[in-house]
């Protein structure tokens, strides 16, 4: 049931893009997508509704393709704020049952 | 608004001991959630409170218990500790069941 994300880790450029998947082999309602830092604690960047929604902020956007069951978090012209680890969580049910389900992580570096 | 807080940030316990965490949520959160985090297994759900219930539960053994007072801050319990169980232990804050969570800064469990 815990989604898969890719790529594991990337090493970006500043200014080059980059592209994380998270897919589930289970139908999903929805899709969250945080940042972590190291050491810090995991910050929300976005909420995916099944739908096949987009959504984005700054640079960075995601979209959630229902018939994929799969999530992708778009990543455009990368800061040196961008480096951390990007997890998706996923839910399977709507209603007031949450219940997420996390990916492993994609570990990204921006470099200058 | 003041942050997601956790007491204390860091722990060092042996096997055998038991040990109890605090979270204070975000002023006005009514739910909290506790997670499990470590490198080989990622963010794995422990249990999630609202309105002072237990709303969902995870799949951890007994030892692993929780509440929720009324002003909202959440302890978690874990009795007979065992190695495997260290980790950093996140909490996180919602306003409600759904959306977006908050997360704190964690605490880091040690068990020798």
């Amino acid at each position: 049931q815990q989604p898969v994300q890719s790529p594991q880790a990337v090493i970006l450029r500043e200014g080059e893009d980059a592209v994380i998947n998270c897919s589930s082999s289970k139908a999903l309602y929805s899709v969250h997508w945080y940042r972590q830092k190291h050491g810090e604690a995991p910050i929300f960047l976005m909420i995916l509704l099944k739908g096949g929604e987009q959504k984005g902020h700054d640079k960075i956007s995601a979209s959630f393709n229902e018939k994929k069951q799969q999530s992708s978090l778009y990543l455009t012209a990368s800061q040196l704020s961008y480096s951390g680890t990007y997890f998706c969580g996923t839910e399977m049910n709507a209603g007031n049952n949450r219940k997420l389900i996390w990916g492993l992580g994609t570990s990204l570096a921006v470099n200058p | 608004k003041a942050g997601v807080t956790q007491t204390p940030r860091y722990l060092i316990k042996t096997r055998g001991q038991q040990v109890t965490l605090s979270c204070s949520p975000i002023s006005g959160h009514r739910s909290v959630s506790w997670y499990q985090q470590t490198p080989g297994q990622g963010l794995q759900f422990l249990f999630e409170y609202f309105s002072e219930t237990q709303r969902n539960k995870g799949n951890f053994p007994g030892r692993f218990s929780g509440r929720q007072f009324s002003n909202s801050r959440s302890e978690m319990n874990v009795s007979t500790l065992e190695l495997g169980d260290s980790a950093l232990y996140l909490c996180a804050s919602s306003l409600g069941l759904v959306g977006a969570q908050y997360f704190g800064p964690g605490t880091r469990l040690l068990v020798l």
